[in-house]
């Protein structure tokens, strides 16, 4: 059974550019969400989605948005890049409420 | 808010050897789940151990195995015949036993060095 896939596992940017990060969780999982893990801050959760319903969102900005489809896979979007915004985006999906979570290699984005 | 906190940002253990990694967490609520996540360089966060806090016994994963003080707020990770391959970071981390509420809340981490 695949894992969790993360696309792209690079990218770069520059300031005031979008983004859109892509997950396919594990066949089954209908639950995706979102982490974001930089030096300084570690690891804050971004948001939840269940059944193409957003769940929970955590502490962001607008710029910060997400979308999950009919077949489970989710997108995220980060729109007007800033330098703050670089960071590893981990995506990890689970079977339900209470299930193990598991993750991606993520994906390293850069903004220049 | 639910807090964690790691307070060992680095430790080292010789192979072979046992280590223990700190964990304490701050929350109001009383059905929560706590779990240790290891982090090597391909950065992929894998589970280690889950601890469900209505549980008094301490969960063990072969030579992973935690302390869990409920009282305390406390959860450590003993990690028990030291292996090249446990070189990584740990994360500790806290969640919500409601089902609206289900996101991760994770320590600053531990990076874990084995020496040869």
């Amino acid at each position: 059974k695949a894992g969790v896939t993360q696309t792209p596992r690079y990218l770069i940017k520059t300031r005031g550019q979008q983004v859109t990060l892509s997950c396919s969780p594990i066949s089954g999982h209908r639950s995706v969400s979102w982490y974001q893990q930089t030096p300084g801050q570690g690891l804050q959760f971004l948001f939840e989605y269940f059944s193409e319903t957003q769940r929970n969102k955590g502490n962001f900005p607008g710029r910060f948005s997400g979308r999950q489809f009919s077949n489970s896979r989710s997108e995220m979007n980060v729109s007007t890049l800033e330098l703050g915004d670089s960071a590893l985006y981990l995506c990890a999906s689970r079977s339900g409420p209470n299930e193990k979570l598991f993750f991606g290699s993520g994906t390293q984005l850069s903004v220049l | 808010a639910q807090t964690v906190t790691q307070s060992q940002p680095e430790m080292s253990v010789q192979e072979a050897e046992t280590v223990t990694l700190s964990c304490t967490y701050d929350t109001s609520e009383s059905d929560y789940y706590l779990f240790w996540y290891k982090q090597p360089p391909s950065r992929q966060m894998i589970l280690v151990i889950r601890q469900e806090a209505y549980k008094q016994q301490n969960a063990t994963e072969n030579r992973f195995s935690v302390n869990f003080q409920k009282a305390a707020k406390s959860f450590s990770l003993k990690i028990s015949d030291s292996q090249l391959g446990d070189a990584a970071m740990y994360f500790c981390a806290y969640r919500s036993g409601n089902q609206g509420a289900q996101k991760l809340v994770f320590g600053q981490g531990t990076r874990l060095t084995i020496n040869p």
